[in-house]
């Protein structure tokens, strides 16, 4: 069974840091791009970021670039997400999200995490 | 950027169909993903590449894309469709999301 499970989300003040990290179990997670997407309390989804299975691909959304990192450590079948100067816009559930197929490009996201909330405040 | 519109809300009668549009400038040229998601939970991915199911998900959802104009189509619908849908579209390095469409079963 398909397992993404995200961690280390919480309260955090604006311009802190946070590195989210997702671990994943129940496939052949070096075979497939993930992908991070985020909702704020009430609105809809946003896609973050993406990161091909050799990390050889990398994008973000134009609202994160410059902010957040993606990676991946496939020895240890986990996902991360370094978030730097953090704004309160960027409150929200971050979920961690895998492709549908392996090796494939643009099948959507077929699995997802239950979410981390991140919540910027002072 | 490329920005996918769909309606706020879409009401149906219980057992009847529904659709739910998404529009953008030339999206039949691209894959359309649709995601269900009920309060409370994870995303779904009920539709991928415009027109197919991945397995577990009923034959009840269908969808199209052609010109400006992607839908998903529930037949038949029940109680337990009562949830929001995200079209999704990737365009030039990024994925983009639709804001989302309240499907409400009476």
């Amino acid at each position: 069974e398909v397992q993404l499970v995200e961690s280390g989300g919480g309260l955090v003040k604006p311009g802190g840091s946070l590195r989210l990290s997702c671990a994943a179990s129940g496939f052949s997670f070096s075979s497939y791009s993930m992908n991070w997407v985020r909702q704020a309390p009430g609105k809809g989804l946003e896609w973050v970021s993406s990161i091909s299975s050799s990390s050889s691909n990398i994008y973000y959304a134009d609202s994160v670039k410059g902010r957040f990192t993606i990676s991946r450590d496939n020895a240890k079948n986990s996902l991360y997400l370094q978030i730097y100067s953090l704004r309160a816009e960027d409150t929200a559930v971050y979920y961690c999200a895998r492709d549908f197929m392996a090796g494939g490009y643009d099948y959507g996201a077929g699995y997802w995490g239950q979410g981390t909330l991140v919540t910027v405040s002072s | 950027s490329y920005e996918l519109t769909q309606p706020l809300s879409v009401s149906v009668a219980l057992g009847q169909t529904a659709r739910i549009s998404c529009g953008a400038n030339n999206i039949g040229i691209k894959n359309v993903h649709w995601y269900q998601q009920r309060p409370g939970q994870a995303p779904v991915l009920v539709i991928y590449r415009d027109t197919n199911r991945p397995s577990g998900i009923p034959d009840r959802f269908s969808g199209s894309n052609s010109g400006n104009t992607a839908s998903l189509t529930i037949s038949r619908v029940q109680v337990g469709d009562d949830a929001d849908y995200f079209c999704q579209v990737w365009d030039s390095g990024a994925g983009v999301f639709g804001g989302g469409t309240k499907l409400t079963v009476l």
